[in-house]
């Protein structure tokens, strides 16, 4: 089956770790985001990219890095530099057509102690 | 720059109650439209969207949402709700020409007995 598939669903780090969410999708897309959710506060775009080896920052990008070294894959690391990283996150993709919906992983829960 | 603000954090209504959930956008180029709907701890899905045409998108389960251009609204309704319509809804606009996806802060759809 095609989509888009985020590990681990829950992640528990200690304060001060760097730790890296993973998102794959097999559904051939170009353009693949990072959003972080808190409660009230919706979706805020960190990180996307449109194509290989190329990624934009968001508007909330400080304390966190992507790559993007394949078509399948968007790592996001959320860094100790991060001041507030307990939150959910959803990776999406989407097709090149800016008519296209995006498709959503199941999401990250990310609790840091 | 694009921005999405719904105006309501919270909705309850009782069950077979119409429901409208609004949304409001500014963007100084043409947008495509999109609503979605997140149930507890998972992953957004695609509930309608708007591209181009006729102005009123429906879902198959009994939502629509109608695109006024003049207002820059893309309010969602629905004649009567079931209790299994409790969730998230997210408003989403993409700009023509880019790869950006900009959410709304979402509403949350309370179903009462």
């Amino acid at each position: 089956d095609g989509g888009i598939t985020q590990s681990p669903k829950y992640l528990f780090r200690k304060e001060g770790q760097n730790v890296t969410l993973s998102c794959e999708q097999n559904l051939n897309h170009d353009a693949m985001y990072w959003y972080r959710q808190d409660p009230g506060q919706g979706l805020r775009l960190i990180y996307y990219s449109q194509i290989v080896n190329d990624f934009q920052k968001g508007d909330i990008a400080e304390g966190y890095s992507v790559s993007r070294e394949k078509k399948e894959s968007f790592p996001l690391t959320v860094t100790s530099a991060q001041k507030n990283p307990t939150a959910f996150y959803l990776c999406a993709s989407r097709g090149r057509r800016q008519n296209t919906e995006a498709f959503f992983g199941q999401g990250t829960r990310l609790t840091v102690v | 720059a694009q921005s999405v603000t719904q105006l309501d954090s919270q909705v309850p209504v009782f069950e077979e109650a119409p429901v409208e959930l609004r949304c409001n956008y500014s963007s100084s180029v043409s947008v495509y439209l999109f609503w979605y709907v997140q149930y507890p701890n998972q992953g957004l899905q695609l509930l309608l969207k708007y591209l181009s045409g006729s102005t009123l998108v429906e879902s198959i389960n009994g939502f629509e949402a109608e695109f006024n251009k003049s207002q820059t609204s893309f309010h969602l309704r629905k004649p009567s709700v079931h209790i299994s319509d409790t969730a998230e809804y997210f408003c989403a606009v993409s700009p023509q020409g880019a790869q950006k996806l900009v959410f709304g802060q979402g509403t949350r759809l309370t179903i009462n007995p």
